[in-house]
């Protein structure tokens, strides 16, 4: 089993373009997450998805957007880079049943802003 | 505000044993968590507690103390690939993860 791909694994940006990070999970989990690290920070959520059809905002969500359409895709999209996006960025699910709800995580995206 | 606390960086030897304290506050608990995450990897879980007490799983232990804010990781009969860092994480009243900035573990021969 997959698990939870994320691609791309690295990618420098140009400040002022968009792009769509992916990420796909085969374990039909019904709770999707995005969240960025940042050295000395702890992990950020920056938006979730609790059902397919359904998204919410976490804590830091400003010039990020996601949509759900299905339950295994949650892309992540930047519609304008800025330099202060440059993080390691990982999505990451949970079956939102069980009463621990542990999150499993994806490998990451690196993404640089220049 | 909500807040987790850990130590930045810690040093121990192999074959020892080590705790990691982990203090927060956060507006509601929900249940309590311990991730670790080698470098340039994703985090993967270790431990839940939800309820006062030890858990033990293997070399790796956690306490939760509610009333105190408190939670540690014991880790014992060290390795060298448990060097890594360990991250805690509180769910709050919404059912939301809060994560601390994570304890980097350097694990000496």
């Amino acid at each position: 089993t997959a698990g939870i791909t994320q691609a791309p694994t690295s990618q420098i940006l140009a400040a002022g373009r968009s792009m769509t990070l992916r990420c796909t999970q085969d374990m039909r989990h019904n709770a999707m997450y995005w969240y960025r690290q940042d050295l000395g920070l702890g992990l950020r959520l920056i938006h979730y998805s609790n059902t397919a059809g359904t998204t919410g905002k976490g804590e830091v969500p400003d010039g990020y957007s996601v949509s759900r359409a299905n339950t295994d895709d949650f892309p992540l999209t930047l519609a304008s880079a800025v330099p202060s996006q440059t993080s390691v960025y990982f999505c990451a699910s949970s079956d939102g049943g069980a009463h621990t709800d542990t999150q499993y995580f994806g490998p990451g995206t690196r993404l640089t802003v220049l | 505000g909500q807040n987790i606390d850990q130590p930045t960086e810690m040093t121990a030897t192999e074959g020892a044993i080590v705790q990691i304290n982990c203090t927060y506050q956060t507006s509601g608990f929900n249940g309590l968590f311990w991730y670790q995450q080698h470098a340039g990897e994703a985090p993967t879980f270790l431990s839940y507690n939800v309820l006062d007490g030890l858990e033990e799983k293997g070399r790796f232990s956690s306490f939760l103390s509610r009333s105190k804010g408190y939670s540690y990781l014991l880790l014992k009969e060290l390795q060298m690939k448990d060097s890594a860092s360990y991250l805690c994480a509180v769910r709050d009243s919404n059912y939301q993860l809060i994560w601390g900035a994570g304890t980097k573990l350097i694990i000496k021969p």
